[in-house]
């Protein structure tokens, strides 16, 4: 069975730039996350999906992240424009329908530098 | 906001020696789960112990839960320098399913 499938692996920008994550999750997994990882932390959520339906984005900065997940399969996380802050990890998970949900699967990530 | 926090920081043995790392988190929980992450990948479920369990195992993993006193410690019997990895606990706090990570604890395998 294929794992959550994360592109760019790296991904260097200059600061202002827009830049874009994509994730393809397990199939039949109908829940994606979205984590930021900071050096030395643990994650972050930053928003959950149930199918196409954003159920918490409460940690999301709305003002320059946005993401989507069409048809409910794979997702996109997007930062415009990016600030020297943001450098750090993204990284995505599914979790299976309700029954086992509380197990997350997670992707390899993608490593965000801002210069 | 970080739940979990644990303890040390970082570890350091000697192959085939047994480590042991804690977690302590601040509110109640449904379950608790401790998560591996090797230099450059994601992070890999390992093991997750209920609220109204005290002891699971796992190969050789063993984790334990006290929720009186909001603590969890995992234990990684006979250590592989394979085991080299940071590793975090995440509690799931509420019906919504959301984790949330401590910092973790680096652990070094020297072979």
């Amino acid at each position: 069975e294929a794992g959550v499938v994360q592109s760019p692996r790296y991904k260097i920008i200059e600061k202002k730039q827009p830049v874009a994550f994509w994730c393809n999750p397990i199939s039949g997994h109908n829940t994606l996350y979205w984590y930021l990882q900071n050096l030395g932390q643990g994650p972050e959520l930053l928003i959950r999906y149930e199918n196409e339906e954003a159920v918490d984005d409460s940690q999301l900065p709305k003002d320059r992240f946005s993401a989507e997940r069409l048809k409910g399969v794979d997702s996109t996380l997007k930062i415009q424009p990016a600030e020297l802050g943001d450098s750090a990890v993204y990284l995505c998970a599914s979790s299976p329908p309700i029954a086992d949900q509380e197990t997350q699967y997670f992707g390899p990530g993608t490593r965000l530098l801002v210069l | 906001s970080q739940q979990g926090e644990e303890d040390p920081q970082a570890l350091s043995i000697q192959e085939g020696e047994n480590a042991t790392m804690n977690c302590s988190y601040k509110t109640s929980i449904n379950n608790l789960q401790w998560y591996r992450q090797n230099s450059g990948r994601g992070l890999v479920h390992l093991i997750l112990i209920r609220s109204n369990e005290r002891e699971k195992h796992s190969g050789r993993l063993r984790v334990t839960l006290d929720t009186s006193k909001k603590s969890s410690s995992l234990l990684i019997t006979a250590s592989r320098a394979a085991d080299t990895a940071s590793y975090f606990c995440a509690t799931d706090g509420g019906s919504n399913y959301k984790l949330t990570f401590g910092k973790g604890t680096l652990l070094t395998v020297n072979p």
